[in-house]
């Protein structure tokens, strides 16, 4: 079953404890790339990759890392949390070329005391 | 700058009344435009791509149109399975950032039996 998949699905955590949010997609695409969704906002770009080693900024990169050090895998990093980075995330991957039908993963609500 | 405004933000509809969405876009140069469906806690599921003013879609209860400077989701008689909140987003023509997808903040739908 072609899927992304976000781990964990929920997370509390304190201000300033650096941590990892993974994304995994089976489907073989180029492109993935990190979005929040917070309320009244919609979704906003963070970060995306168009291939392994290359990755870009994209409309709210402040505060959050990438690595793309394989194809499937394109995780979220952030260093040093802060409350203001609590928000609801989605990691979604797609063919570079061809087909642009995103996929989705499932989400990461992420909480930031 | 490209952007994606979607209304009305929510709305509620008896089962069997049919209505329409509404996603109005400013974008240099449109490469595709986007219809997403979000149940709540999920990520979003793909619906529907249009690419050229004219173009339509459909796909059981729900319709897409497109004109140069809107795009509609037409939803027939609906049933109260198809609550769930209606994404649209565009996807600019420009190469920079390929893949990049500029949502709208969504019309929250809701079906009542």
């Amino acid at each position: 079953e072609a899927q992304v998949t976000q781990n964990p699905r929920y997370l509390i955590t304190v201000t300033g404890k650096k941590l990892t949010v993974t994304c995994s997609q089976n489907m073989n695409h180029e492109y993935m790339s990190w979005y929040r969704q917070d309320p009244g906002l919609g979704l906003r770009q963070i970060y995306y990759s168009m291939n392994v080693e290359v990755t870009d900024k994209g409309d709210v990169p402040e505060g959050y890392k990438v690595s793309r050090k394989e194809k499937r895998n394109f995780p979220l990093i952030l260093e040093s949390p802060s409350p203001n980075q609590t928000s609801l995330y989605f990691c979604a991957s797609s063919y570079l070329q061809g087909g642009d039908e995103a996929f989705f993963g499932q989400g990461t609500r992420l909480t930031v005391v | 700058e490209d952007q994606v405004t979607q209304s009305p933000e929510a709305l509620r509809l008896q089962e069997g009344e049919s209505s329409s969405l509404n996603c109005s876009y400013t974008v240099s140069g449109l490469r595709g435009l986007f219809w997403y469906r979000q149940d709540p806690g999920k990520g979003p599921e793909f619906l529907f791509t249009l690419y050229s003013a004219g173009e339509e879609k459909e796909k059981e209860r729900l319709k897409a149109t497109l004109t140069k400077k809107e795009s509609f989701l037409h939803i027939t008689a609906p049933k109260p399975e198809d609550s769930a909140t209606y994404l649209c987003a565009v996807q600019a023509g420009t190469s920079g950032s390929a893949r990049q997808l500029t949502f709208g903040s969504g019309t929250q739908l809701t079906v009542l039996p």
